[in-house]
Formats: structure tokens, sequence, C-alpha cells
């Protein structure tokens, strides 16, 4: 299964703009590239997704490598609301694997 | 609110007991899925129906059944509880079984099996 790593815990500044990383090595073509949320005792909210090239919504931007071995997830303006464990996580074959995730703490 | 919702939100059983948890999605989806969270770790996958009338099995079926009643409902039945089974269970569901639909996941089953 294709998986991803991710570092543990990021801080960021309330206001200031966020880049989670996230190392996809063993990424084949078809993997699609997503990205959720999880708050404490919620269930993951979708965040974004992307396939090759950089994406854009309310919520985030994706940016992909070229090679597509890494991906970054940015929030442009943190709010104490988006303090949460962020997963990235491939869609590969017949399972959706999660890892453990970044928790990002944002500090007013 | 449309989304996917889950019954019950918590729940105690002890070892041996069975049980069904039950989940309903109203965005007429066709693929459906369960997970299972540990303390402290990611979601892994139990069950998972790519269309109505199909299920197959993820990364820890074992212990576990599902039903895929019809396009809207898919539970997931524990026929001997065991504490091994303890977690919080998350059932979701997306447009189609590829890549390029996000998940919409219900808000979760607390159950404790003493």
């Amino acid at each position: 299964d294709a998986k991803t790593t991710q570092p543990n815990s990021m801080e960021s500044n309330e206001e200031e703009p966020v880049h989670l990383p996230c190392n996809h090595s063993t990424i084949s073509g078809t993997d699609y590239i997503h990205w959720y949320r999880q708050l404490p005792s919620q269930g993951p909210e979708y965040v974004i997704h992307g396939l090759t090239s950089n994406v854009n919504n309310r919520m985030a931007s994706l940016a992909i490598a070229e090679d597509r071995k890494s991906s970054t997830l940015i929030l442009h303006r943190a709010t104490l609301r988006d303090a949460a464990v962020y997963y990235c996580i491939l869609l590969s074959g017949n399972q959706f694997y999660f890892g453990t995730g970044t928790s990002l703490t944002v500090i007013p | 609110n449309a989304g996917v919702t889950q019954t019950p939100k918590f729940q105690v059983l002890k070892t041996g007991q069975s049980m069904t948890l039950q989940c309903a999605q109203d965005m007429n989806h066709n693929s459906m899925y369960w997970y299972r969270q540990d303390p402290g770790m990611g979601l892994r996958l139990i069950y998972y129906s790519a269309s109505e009338g199909t299920t197959d099995k993820g990364e820890v079926p074992n212990g576990y059944n599902v039903s895929r009643l019809n396009k809207r409902e898919f539970s997931l039945r524990l026929e001997s509880a065991a504490p091994s089974q303890t977690s919080v269970y998350f059932c979701a569901s997306s447009g189609a079984w590829t890549g390029n639909y996000g998940y919409t996941f219900g808000s979760g089953t607390r159950l404790t099996v003493v």
C-alpha cells in the first residue's frame, strides 16, 4: 500500500500562512492525493485533493511536486479553528490509507 | 443538513454480545466505507462498498460483517464483541470508487467492549 510521511506536529501563529508537508515517495501514477482534517471527537473533514496539478479551494491550496513524491497543504491564514490533526492520504487501489497525521497548533 | 448519519453515538457492550452500527447518507453517493480509529492512531479501513450490491474487505475485516442495505444505508455488525474491538467507528461515503471524489464522514460511534 502506498503510504505517506508527515511531521507529528507543527505550530503556527494565528493569521499567518501554514505549510503542512507530506512525503509519498511510493505514489503510483493513478493515486490521488487527499487531505483531511480531524477536530477532537469529530469525524475527519475533507479539505482538498489533487492528482498532478496544484489545486485551490475556499479552505486551502494543495501544491504537488512535479515528480508527485511530495505535496504541501497551504492554509493561507491560520485561525484558531484550524487547529486539528491533518491527514495526507493516497487513494491506492482498494485502500485509503490514513497515517497518524500532523497535529497543528495555532497560537493566538 | 446533508451528510452521513451514524447511530448510536455511544455504546457499551459485554464481551460476546452482538450489535449493529447503522450508517445512512443522503447525498446519493455510490460508495460507502467503515473505518475504525484507535487512540492516537489513524483510521483503518474495515469494509467498503464500492456500489450498491457489492461489499469488500479492507485492512482489518476480522470480527466484522457488513450489509449494503440499499444505496443510502451501510451497516456494520459485530457478531461476538471482543475488548480488542473497543474503538471509534466512522462511516464515510463518496461519489464513486475512484480517487477523484472526496469522502464525507459521519461523527462516529464510540464503542467500548468490557
